[in-house]
């Protein structure tokens, strides 16, 4: 069964630091990767997302995940996080050629300390 | 320019009771999500439509669950008779087909609370 995994449900990490958020996927066929963040109490956005190309790719806020296709892995990082980066990360994934369902991952809730 | 929009945003009902969530899509898109978010079980697609048709509706838990999709600017799920395991957030979604890799954009959420 394809799936998505985020092993880590909450990642404290201090101000300034720098953060990995962890993605792995099941799939032998193509896939496109996205990452979405969430805000409290709002709706969900696209940070980022893999269709092809260049295997790393950036945020217009600092973020960056590199597309490791023998790992299987979506890795999300950022060398120096901010407060306002509070929020819940969910990794996603669609399968194969003109398939629109995105699976997403449970979620990891990333809490920044002053 | 209007994002997706949801109504309600905030609904609380007794068991039993009927509950119909909106949702009005970006204008153009032509694929429609809709999501429910728990604690227990994240985020799951319940439903989802393109060109107003029903492609895969095989996340609605049960017969209690029914989406209608009339034309290319409106959506409704309902949930008709109401029971507590149903409080959540229900999110919609829309993007523009054209092939995988598209943007799916969310509404705020209509957060359901069955008492």
């Amino acid at each position: 069964a394809q799936s998505v995994t985020q092993l880590d449900s909450q990642v404290p990490v201090f101000e300034e630091a720098p953060v990995e958020l962890r993605c792995n996927y099941s799939s032998s066929v193509s896939v496109y990767l996205f990452w979405y963040v969430q805000y409290p109490n709002q709706g969900l956005q696209l940070l980022l997302k893999y269709l092809s190309g260049s295997t790393l790719v950036e945020s217009i806020n600092g973020f960056e995940a590199e597309f490791n296709k023998s790992q299987t892995s979506f890795h999300l990082r950022k060398p120096s996080v901010h407060i306002s980066d509070t929020a819940e990360y969910f990794c996603a994934v669609s399968w194969g050629f003109g398939n629109e369902k995105l699976t997403f991952g449970t979620g990891t809730r990333l809490t920044i300390i002053p | 320019d209007a994002g997706v929009i949801q109504s309600p945003r905030h609904e609380v009902t007794e068991m039993g009771q009927e509950v119909t969530l909106r949702c009005k899509p970006i204008s153009g898109h032509n694929s429609l999500f809709w999501y429910r978010q728990t604690m227990m079980r994240g985020l799951e697609l319940l439903i989802y439509f393109n060109n107003n048709v029903p492609i895969d509706d095989s996340g609605m838990p049960e017969d209690r669950f029914s989406a209608k999709m009339p034309n290319a600017s409106f959506s409704t799920l309902k949930i008709q008779p109401s029971e507590p395991r149903d409080s959540a957030v229900y999110f919609c979604a829309s993007s523009l087909t054209g092939g995988s890799g598209n943007t799916i954009y969310f509404g705020e959420g209509s957060w359901l609370t069955v008492v």
